[in-house]
């Protein structure tokens, strides 16, 4: 059984500049969540994809956005970086949604993106 | 909105002793709670979760909970620690739609020998 997997696992911008992070969701799995992990703090949802539609956002703006793809893998786009989207960007599969809340999710190790 | 507070961002326990972590829930209908925990450089795993069944929940490693909807707490415990429980632990509460997890602000565990 393949875990989730995120690439890459470090990365550096600038202010303006836009970056792509990519995650592959565990075997089976069919939806795919990401989450920003500031340091010191726990993970705040982004948005979640179902079945290659977005299904749920948290509270960031648009310039955060994400695709998922036939095979169940994801990418989430940033643009316009900003000093605080420096962060740990957190990926995590699960299988249908969360079937309804008390499903796990599966968390790959993350990319972790500075902004300079 | 459902949410949850961890009380003590960091909590240090000598090898050997009893492990409380503590977590209070808010939330308008009964939640689903969980715990996960967070090895430096790593993702997060479940260490466990409530669903509504058993009040007191076991996981992995040792670990359990117990759900008190009177106290709105969902407190990780742990008889005896070891040196391998040093990490960041996490609670977290799913929405109603159950699309999304609430986490709290994290309490790093340090074992001293």
């Amino acid at each position: 059984e393949t875990g989730v997997t995120q690439s890459p696992t470090h990365l550096i911008k600038t202010r303006g500049q836009q970056v792509t992070l990519r995650c592959s969701s565990q075997s089976g799995h069919n939806t795919v969540s990401w989450y920003q992990q500031a340091l010191g703090q726990g993970p705040q949802f982004i948005f979640q994809y179902y079945r290659e539609e977005e299904n749920g956002r948290g509270n960031f703006p648009p310039r955060f956005s994400g695709l998922q793809f036939p095979n169940y893998s994801s990418e989430l786009n940033v643009n316009a970086l900003e000093l605080d989207d420096s962060a740990l960007y957190l990926c995590a599969s699960s299988l249908d949604g969360t079937s309804g809340g008390t499903g796990e999710l599966f968390f790959g190790e993350g990319s972790r993106l500075t902004v300079l | 909105a459902q949410s949850v507070t961890q009380l003590g961002s960091h909590v240090s326990v000598s090898e050997g002793a009893l492990v409380l972590l503590r977590c209070n829930y808010s939330s308008s209908v009964p939640p689903y709670l969980f715990w996960y925990v967070q090895y430096p450089n790593q993702g997060l795993q479940l260490l466990l979760k409530y669903t509504s069944a058993a009040t007191l929940v076991k996981g992995i490693n040792g670990f359990e909970a117990e759900f008190k909807k009177s106290e709105t707490s969902f407190h990780l415990t742990k008889p005896s620690a070891h040196m391998r429980d040093a990490a960041e632990y996490f609670c977290a509460v799913s929405s109603n739609t159950g699309n999304q997890f609430y986490f709290g602000t994290g309490t790093s565990l340090t074992v001293i020998p």
